[in-house]
């Protein structure tokens, strides 16, 4: 099946740092990735939606120059938590959706990474 | 508003029983559901769909039933098993959407018990 490669799994940084993750489909091109972000003990909460080739889709509430989005190929998405602070601490998550197999299929995960900020 | 509503966030099985997990929606437009399952620290895995054409879609242990003039769905495991335990999410996409993202609900934290 496809697979959606996230990195890295876990990282620990500075408060004002800024931190890049990685969300690649493997096997597959895609033209769209979404971004998740997941508080402890809550559902998934879609951050934005990153589109090759243009601007990511912010969802209401969502810093866009806080959570800086790049899609520039068909197969790598990035998130850029930009001067992270404590409370950017929680685990991220990327999706994306294999559009040979059709819209209406399932959507694949990454495998999250966990982002602590000091 | 929360257009797909799981309202146990936690459930506790006996190990070999049957697990029902339910999920309710409130937009008519949802045509395709899903059911996604959740270790701590890891991205969701797919388990099993369930377009809206059908009322019933089975995969081995896992059983998806959607009954569309309640907005109702469940996913049944049988028999229930320790590595089951995780988080499960209900999911749904609306009809003609597009690449729009699935629409998720809160997540029902799942323990079966040896």
């Amino acid at each position: 099946g496809a697979v959606v490669s996230q990195h890295p799994s876990r990282v620990i940084c500075k408060s004002g740092t800024s931190v890049k993750i990685e969300c690649r489909s493997l096997d597959f091109q895609a033209t769209t990735m979404f971004w998740y972000r997941q508080f402890p003990k809550k559902s998934l909460m879609l951050m934005a939606t990153s589109n090759e080739g243009s601007k990511a889709t912010y969802e209401q509430g969502v810093e866009k120059d806080k959570f800086l989005i790049n899609h520039a190929s068909l197969t790598l998405s990035t998130l850029t938590v930009t001067s992270a602070h404590p409370e950017d601490s929680s685990f991220y998550i990327c999706s994306a959706r294999d559009p040979v197999r059709g819209l209406n299929t399932e959507a694949f995960f990454g495998q999250g990474t966990r982002l602590t900020v000091v | 508003d929360q257009q797909v509503k799981q309202n146990s966030p936690s459930l506790s099985v006996q190990e070999g029983r049957i697990s029902i997990l339910n999920c309710d929606y409130t937009n008519s437009m949802f045509d395709y559901f899903l059911w996604y399952k959740k270790y701590p620290a890891e991205g969701p895995t797919f388990l099993i769909s369930i377009s809206s054409i059908k009322d019933k879609n089975e995969d081995g242990r896992f059983t998806v039933f959607l009954n569309k003039s309640a907005k109702h769905l469940s996913l049944h495991i049988v028999p229930s098993q320790p590595g089951d335990s995780a988080v499960y999410f209900c999911a749904a996409r609306p009809k003609n959407s597009g690449n729009t993202p699935l629409v998720f609900g809160k997540g029902t934290r799942l323990s079966v018990i040896a």
